[in-house]
């Protein structure tokens, strides 16, 4: 079966680089959510879409911004990068308005140097 | 959302069943009980949740107390590749309007030989 694809899967970044994450969800799968887990952390929610527009905030840094395209896929973009933004990046997507179950994907490490 | 207190840690031998608990004795209820794992720097997995009723499925069960104040997920012949943290997540259901699913500390199930 087919699962959420996340792109790149490892990447590295100077300090004060921007970086863009890739989150391919699965197929008919209209909301996608963004977690971010720093080293020995759990999982902490970014931000959400629903059918291509924002449905919920969390902890997202105003250097981070994100969207949702017409065929579903998200990106989440960062800037002005900091150490502290090494982590692994999660998405994860589920049936909107009919799914109660989160389908995450194997995540994208980032390491800034 | 309602908070939960779970272990930090449990052991468990291969074979043998894994009963996991989950204290939410503010759960509201609208509140759904939700049980995920992280396998070492996977991306989380849903396992199984429920409102009131018990709930079986191909994974684990989820028994539920009358009261709804607390719930155990069990693993019923546990094995190796269920070493993993699992989290217990009380929050209203997804479809409701709300779509964060917040994860808190959860418990370090080890499976030993």
């Amino acid at each position: 079966a087919a699962g959420v694809i996340q792109s790149p899967r490892h990447l590295i970044k100077e300090k004060r680089e921007t970086a863009t994450l890739k989150c391919y969800p699965i197929p008919r799968h209209d909301t996608v959510y963004w977690y971010q887990q720093g080293p020995g952390q759990d999982p902490q929610f970014l931000i959400s879409f629903y059918e291509k527009m924002q449905s919920d905030k969390g902890s997202i840094p105003d250097r981070f911004s994100a969207q949702q395209f017409s065929d579903y896929h998200s990106e989440l973009n960062m800037s002005s990068l900091e150490l502290g933004d090494s982590a692994l990046y999660f998405c994860a997507s589920r049936i909107g308005q009919v799914s109660e179950k989160l389908f995450f994907g194997s995540g994208t490490q980032l390491s800034v140097l | 959302d309602a908070k939960t207190t779970q272990p930090t840690s449990m052991d468990c031998a291969e074979g043998r069943a894994a009963n996991l608990p989950c204290n939410h004795s503010t759960i509201s209820g609208n509140e759904y009980v939700y049980w995920y794992r992280q396998i070492h720097s996977q991306g989380p997995q849903y396992i199984i949740h429920g409102l009131k009723n018990n709930e079986t499925n191909e994974m684990a069960s989820l028994i539920i107390t009358e009261d709804r104040k607390s719930s155990t997920l069990i693993l019923p012949h546990a094995t190796l590749r269920d070493t993993a943290v699992y989290y217990c997540i009380v929050r209203v259901g997804l479809n409701s309007g709300y779509s964060t699913l917040t994860f808190g500390k959860g418990t370090m199930l080890l499976v030993s030989p």
